[in-house]
């Protein structure tokens, strides 16, 4: 089975940088993938990990540690709209089987 | 607008009735999916289909039913639901080789009375 655990909610200021931290326990892991999700919407890829180290993609960077099972999201330069949750998940097996985490309820204030 | 469309959007329903959940890919993937969004719990999986055949059913109850009749339309037919069974539904699609990516549709809210 497969089980990845994220902070219920987090709050930071806008303009300001954040990190989501994701630790997963799985067999069979291949990646870690980040998704975002506004209230009322469908969640929308974010970034994938397949390999250790930072993958920066704009004002969003996600880092994966195989060694440590641990992932995280980082935020820079927060705007309001990007007050949303974020799910962190694995997966493994080649249809893509994959797995969410608990979510982080993300607000940033002004 | 991400190339999967869910109907209907917002679904009431009695335990007794039977109703179906309808998705359809426009991205000409090969995998579809059926997961549950509760309140306070993770997207689970309910169902995985790759190139049209089930591949993953993970201990659903038997009151859901899907249906994959081509690559690009994915079903989920209800009867006899409990309250509990009220939530988000969301249809998604992929391509196998691409590294984790899902394309999710906008869910269809379900509500059992």
């Amino acid at each position: 089975g497969q089980s990845l655990e994220q902070p219920s909610e987090v709050t930071a200021v806008e303009g300001a940088i954040v990190q989501i931290n994701c630790t997963y326990q799985t067999s069979g892991f291949y990646g870690l993938s980040w998704y975002q999700q506004h209230d009322g919407g469908a969640p929308t890829f974010l970034s994938y990990n397949a390999l250790d180290g930072l993958e920066e993609t704009g004002r969003f960077s996600s880092f994966l540690s195989r060694s440590d099972s641990y992932g995280y999201l980082l935020l820079q330069e927060l705007q309001m709209k990007d007050s949303a949750s974020y799910f962190c998940a694995s997966d493994s097996g080649g249809y893509q089987k994959v797995t969410f985490g608990t979510g982080t309820k993300l607000q940033v204030i002004p | 607008e991400t190339g999967v469309t869910q109907t209907p959007r917002h679904l009431v329903m009695g335990m007794t009735n039977k109703k179906s959940l309808k998705c359809e890919q426009h991205l000409g993937h090969n995998a579809m999916y059926w997961y549950k969004q509760s309140a306070k719990k993770p997207l689970e999986l309910m169902f995985v289909y790759s190139l049209e055949e089930r591949v993953e059913n993970n201990s659903v109850p038997s009151r859901f039913s899907p249906e994959c009749p081509n690559s690009s339309h994915l079903f989920l037919h209800l009867h006899t639901l409990q309250p509990e069974d009220s939530a988000l539904y969301l249809c998604a699609s992929s391509q196998e080789s691409a590294g984790g990516e899902l394309f999710f549709g906008e869910g269809s809210r379900l509500t059992v009375l």
